[in-house]
């Protein structure tokens, strides 16, 4: 149980593209999502919260509008990543967790973009 | 703001030697998780701790939650060569988790 998918699992855009990433819950609801951004060789940054159905809390320097959160229903959310351009190359992971029952995140494998 | 530091950030071990990775928080956390990430793959949920001064074992692994709930450890014992990974502390605060920088293990056969 608990398994959580992201799709793609990499993606090679041409600088000033759009890129959507989806992630899904496939077993549960998910109440609360999270997107993570990790560097090679480093931990994981929060880049954002989304709860169904309200605006995601982006946490401090990560821009609004670069990286659009959408979190429609309680088994998807997607990020879209804005105009990309090369320094947003990196691996973009989600993870889902149902709010009251665990704070458990169960994490989907990953996106690695890379950004021409 | 709320911080947590894991060190030590890279251990070299033999097969068989134990090996033990330390989380602390600047601040009392709900509760903290960890995670363990194969190289090339993704964070999977080993555990959680939530009471203060917990202790939970998972057959070789050994997990220890500080009495004043701002510090963690993972310990394993007699290391095997599928230990290999980068294990995370997240630090549970209001619903947020803050992670470490991770522990990243390798161990020579």
């Amino acid at each position: 149980g608990a398994v959580v998918s992201q799709h793609p699992s990499w993606v090679i855009c041409k600088s000033g593209t759009s890129v959507k990433i989806e992630c899904r819950s496939l077993d549960f609801q998910a109440t609360t999502m999270f997107w993570y951004r990790q560097f090679p060789k480093q931990s994981l940054m929060l880049m954002a919260t989304s709860n169904e159905g309200s605006k995601a809390t982006y946490e401090q320097g990560v821009e609004k509008d670069k990286f659009l959160i959408n979190h429609a229903s309680l088994t998807l959310s997607t990020l879209t990543v804005t105009s990309a351009h090369p320094e947003d190359s990196s691996f973009y992971i989600c993870s889902a967790t149902q709010r009251g029952v665990s704070d458990t995140q169960y994490f989907g494998p990953g996106t690695r973009l890379t950004v021409l | 703001g709320q911080q947590v530091m894991q060190i030590p950030q890279y251990q070299h071990v033999q097969e068989g030697e134990d090996f033990t990775t330390y989380c602390n928080s600047s601040t009392t956390l709900s509760n903290i998780q960890w995670y363990k990430q194969r190289p090339g793959g993704h964070p999977v949920f080993l555990i959680q701790l939530v009471k203060s001064g917990e202790v939970k074992k998972q057959k070789r692994l050994t997990f220890q939650f500080g009495e004043a709930k701002k510090n963690s450890s993972l310990h394993i014992t007699a290391t095997q060569t599928t230990d290999v990974g980068t294990y995370f502390c997240g630090g549970g605060s209001q619903g947020n988790l803050i992670f470490g920088k991770g522990t990243k293990l390798s161990v020579k056969p």
